[in-house]
């Protein structure tokens, strides 16, 4: 079976563009969250969808936004982006979702560099 | 209160020695506790988890100790392996929707 898979995976913006990331979960899981990796740090959570309706946002700027589609996979969007933007985006891929099922699968990320 | 501590940022370990890493959380909310594995351009895999109603889990060389009363937690590596080396993450959630990651650990096993 597939895991979570993710596009692109590497790209390169500059200050003020717009970015588009994507995520296709495990089959038959419903929650996709997003983390953002910055180099030397652990992720951090940044949403949660399931069943196409955001269950959880954490502290990023309104500049961050996602959707679920019908087919539970996922598109992260950032807008006006900024250096310090620059990191590996996470998607993790669940059937649940409360974070203590000990059923988060992530891909292997996207990087992005802003320049 | 959302914060966890890992220590040390860095470890170097002989082969077939001990590599043992430290977490700490302040949440007593926290219910479930995960470590994570990365190796270089690949995302987090799961190692192994702890729930607070045990103190300690083993599975293989990879074993996990829990204090509750001290709010902290470790991960030990056996017989530590070249192949072990990678980044560590503790993380700690609970029945909220998200994880919280400590900082991580580079863990470098020479042979």
């Amino acid at each position: 079976d597939a895991g979570v898979t993710q596009s692109p995976t590497h790209l390169i913006k500059t200050r003020g563009q717009h970015v588009t990331l994507r995520c296709s979960p495990i089959s038959g899981h419903k929650s996709v969250s997003w983390y953002q990796q910055v180099l030397g740090q652990g992720p951090q959570f940044i949403f949660q969808y399931y069943e196409k309706e955001e269950r959880g946002r954490g502290n990023f700027p309104d500049r961050f936004s996602a959707r679920q589609f019908p087919n539970y996979s996922s598109e992260l969007n950032v807008n006006a982006l900024l250096l310090g933007d620059s990191a590996l985006y996470l998607c993790a891929s669940s059937s649940q979702t409360r974070a203590n099922t000990g059923e988060l699968f992530f891909g292997e990320g996207s990087r992005l560099t802003v320049l | 209160q959302q914060q966890v501590k890992q220590s040390p940022q860095s470890l170097i370990v002989q082969k077939g020695g001990i590599s043992i890493i430290n977490c700490a959380y302040e949440n007593t909310a926290f219910d479930y506790f995960p470590w994570y594995q990365q190796f270089p351009g690949k995302g987090p895999a799961l190692l192994i988890a702890i729930r607070p109603d045990v103190s300690e889990k083993k599975e293989g060389r990879f074993t996990i100790s829990f204090n509750k009363s001290a709010k902290q937690f470790s991960l030990h590596i056996m017989d530590s392996q070249p192949g072990d080396s990678a980044t560590y993450f503790c993380a700690a959630g609970g029945a909220t929707n998200k994880l919280i990651f400590g900082t991580g650990t580079l863990l470098a096993v020479q042979p």
